[in-house]
């Protein structure tokens, strides 16, 4: 079956540190990737699209990369805050053009 | 503009009874997504609208759950009969297409007893 993984542990980082969280795929190539952000008893909130012929893709101090060998994307925050403590989430579509998202991967950043 | 709207915010109820969630998304949006997300886990696709006409509902349990999308704008999900692990939050979100970067509500968070 088609899966995404994310990280399942809490990721802790200092403030000003660069946060780096992945996001695996298996048994599909899908033609793009979406990453979100949830924060405590809200919907998601959509940041970041990088299609498979995107190496990177930046907004802010976002970035986020597709590396379609590794089948592995990678979701950075540079010049880290504490109001970017959240829940992040990796989704992609898959073959039967069904929306999956990962379990998330919650950041925490401290002052 | 205005966002997703979803009512209500939070339902208790005893297992067996039914339930509705309503669901109005972003004017023009015309595909429309509800999600389960269960504490700790990512949101699970049950049923996804293209307007009117249902593009995936194949991880929506028929047997129970049953979804509707009025004239290809506001939807309604319903549950009956409900049971305890049915308790989660249950989000709306569209998109202008398929594809596109999806919207959400702010969910419903049911909590079965």
């Amino acid at each position: 079956s088609q899966k995404i993984e994310q990280n399942s542990e809490a990721l802790n980082i200092q403030e000003g540190k660069t946060a780096t969280l992945t996001c695996n795929y298996t048994n599909y190539s899908p033609a793009y990737l979406q990453w979100y952000r949830q924060d405590p008893g809200r919907g998601p909130v959509f940041l970041l699209l990088i299609r498979e012929n995107e190496k990177e893709k930046r907004k802010e101090r976002l970035k986020v990369t597709f590396d379609t060998t590794l089948k592995q994307s990678l979701f950075h925050i540079t010049a880290s805050q504490p109001a970017d403590s959240a829940t992040y989430l990796c989704a992609h579509e898959s073959s039967a053009s069904k929306i999956i998202f990962g379990s998330g991967t919650r950041l925490s950043i401290r002052p | 503009e205005a966002g997703v709207a979803q009512s209500p915010r939070y339902k208790i109820i005893e297992k067996r009874q039914s339930v509705a969630f309503w669901c109005n998304p972003i004017s023009g949006h015309a595909t429309l997504y509800w999600y389960q997300q269960i504490l700790g886990q990512g949101p699970k696709l049950l049923i996804q609208f293209q307007n009117n006409g249902v593009v995936d509902d194949s991880q929506l349990p028929k047997d129970r759950f049953s979804a509707e999308r009025l004239k290809g704008v506001d939807s309604t999900l319903k549950i009956q009969p409900a049971k305890l692990e049915d308790s989660a939050v249950y989000l709306c979100a569209s998109s202008f297409g398929l594809g596109d970067e999806q919207y959400f509500g702010p969910g419903t968070r049911l909590t079965v007893t």
